[in-house]
């Protein structure tokens, strides 16, 4: 089965500091990988995908086969960025999350 | 309300009680999901549908039933439920292919006195 884990349940910045969400994923095969975000009051939404090697909001996510990892990155973190983040892998048509990463950037 | 939309949005029931939950979406998807979301654990999948056939069931309990009528819709009938149900119920669907993503509901909160 796929696992995907978020080891930080609660990660605390202040404003204009590197933020890291770390998420590691067991997996056989080449995995797809996304970050999915649900910011206060709404639905959770993709962020972005490895696929894409896309920068969406600042945030870039780079996939390390030799980790197996698929860490979260922005170099500066803004306020309206404090959300819950979670990693999630797909086989077939079968998308397996994280627990999740509250990240809360203080002014 | 375009995209993934579920009803209702609340709902309290006793352990004795039979209810429906409802999602539907007009985006032209034809892979539908229900996920449950419980505090501080990943969302699990439960129920995956593709052109309304299930395709999988992730050892759910019986007491959760599964409906999809056709690709827009799908529901998930409670019966006999436990206080432990309770949870976040979020319905998702996608257009399966290269590009695929999931697009997420509000979701219903379930509890179960």
């Amino acid at each position: 089965a796929q696992r995907v884990t978020q080891p930080e349940k609660l990660l605390s910045v202040f404003k204009g500091a590197p933020v890291e969400l770390k998420c590691n994923y067991s997996y056989s095969g080449s995995p797809e990988l996304f970050w999915y975000v649900q910011y206060s009051r709404q639905r959770l939404q993709l962020l972005l995908r490895h696929i894409s090697r896309e920068s969406i909001k600042g945030f870039t996510a780079d996939l390390n086969k030799g980790e197996t990892s698929f860490h979260l990155k922005k170099p500066f973190a803004q306020e309206e960025d404090s959300a819950m983040y979670y990693c999630a892998s797909k086989r077939v048509n079968k998308f397996y999350f994280g627990s999740g990463t509250k990240l809360n950037v203080k002014p | 309300e375009t995209g993934v939309t579920q009803t209702p949005r609340h709902l309290v029931m006793g352990m004795t009680n039979k209810k429906s939950l409802k999602c539907e979406q007009h985006l032209g998807h034809n892979a539908m999901y229900w996920y449950k979301q419980s505090a501080k654990k990943p969302l699990e999948l439960m129920f995956v549908y593709n052109f309304k056939e299930q395709t999988e069931n992730n050892s759910v309990p019986s007491r959760f039933s599964p409906e999809c009528p056709n690709s827009s819709h799908l529901f998930l009938h409670l019966h006999t439920l436990q206080p432990e149900d309770s949870a976040l119920y979020l319905c998702a669907s996608s257009l399966p292919g290269v590009n695929e993503k999931l697009f997420f509901g509000s979701g219903t909160q379930l509890s179960v006195l």
